[in-house]
């Protein structure tokens, strides 16, 4: 079993739709959670950065983990063409190598 | 300013053939990553220098894998011989700072290997 596991998609949805984009882990150890975006031919960039448990906004992204239930969670707000690309989930404990999931492929309907 | 530059995009080689990819972090960037990414699959971390010290190759295959960062930036990934399982996406990372959980990493495109 993969220590981080994120479900590949595709996930298709219309335009102005929410998105939700999630991922589960099996090491207790890991406090420090990502997302990352990567576009098709093109390296992943950070998305959203949280440490240990709770809420994160950034605009129209919210970023959510639930340590107890080793969950975490990405939503996408009005979602636009633009943001068709693969959601990669990422996570670490203090010190160690970041853990990615396989991601998830996101397409927004226009 | 310029993100991390990684050469060539794009590789194609027969099997039992040496190849090379270069990696230029951005400016002022202490921390270097190199990751492996096989398709539908997230990043895999093969080394990690802080300045011109691998502090963390624990994943690099080093009987056919090896690398470099010579004077703290410029950084050499070397495959020789490669295998037909290499073929993959290289990806080269720079952060400013060493503390993995914390500081950002900044991705370049990648290098595509495609092993024949």
């Amino acid at each position: 079993q993969k220590e981080v596991e994120q479900d590949p998609g595709p996930l298709s949805v219309p335009e102005g739709a929410i998105v939700s984009l999630n991922c589960t882990y099996s090491n207790s150890a890991f406090q420090y959670f990502m997302w990352y975006r990567q576009y098709s031919r093109k390296g992943p960039e950070l998305l959203m950065y949280t440490y240990s448990s709770g809420n994160k906004e950034d605009g129209r992204f919210t970023a959510q983990v639930d340590k107890s239930s080793k969950y975490i969670s990405l939503f996408i707000r009005d979602s636009q063409p633009s943001d068709s690309a693969t959601y990669l989930c990422a996570m670490t404990s203090y010190g160690n190598k970041l853990v990615f999931g396989a991601g998830t492929i996101l397409r927004v309907k226009s | 300013e310029a993100g991390v530059v990684q050469s060539p995009r794009y590789k194609i080689i027969e099997k039992k053939q040496p190849v090379a990819f270069w990696c230029n972090p951005i400016s002022g960037h202490n921390t270097l990553y190199w990751y492996l990414q096989n398709l539908g699959q997230g990043p895999e971390l093969l080394i990690r220098y802080e300045n011109e010290e691998a502090v963390d190759d624990s994943q690099l295959p080093k009987d056919r894998f090896s690398a470099e960062r010579l004077k703290g930036v410029d950084s050499t990934l070397k495959i020789q011989p490669a295998e037909l399982g290499d073929s993959a996406v290289y990806l080269c990372a720079s952060s400013l700072g060493s503390r993995v959980s914390e500081d950002t990493q900044y991705f370049g495109p990648g290098t595509r290997l495609t092993v024949l």
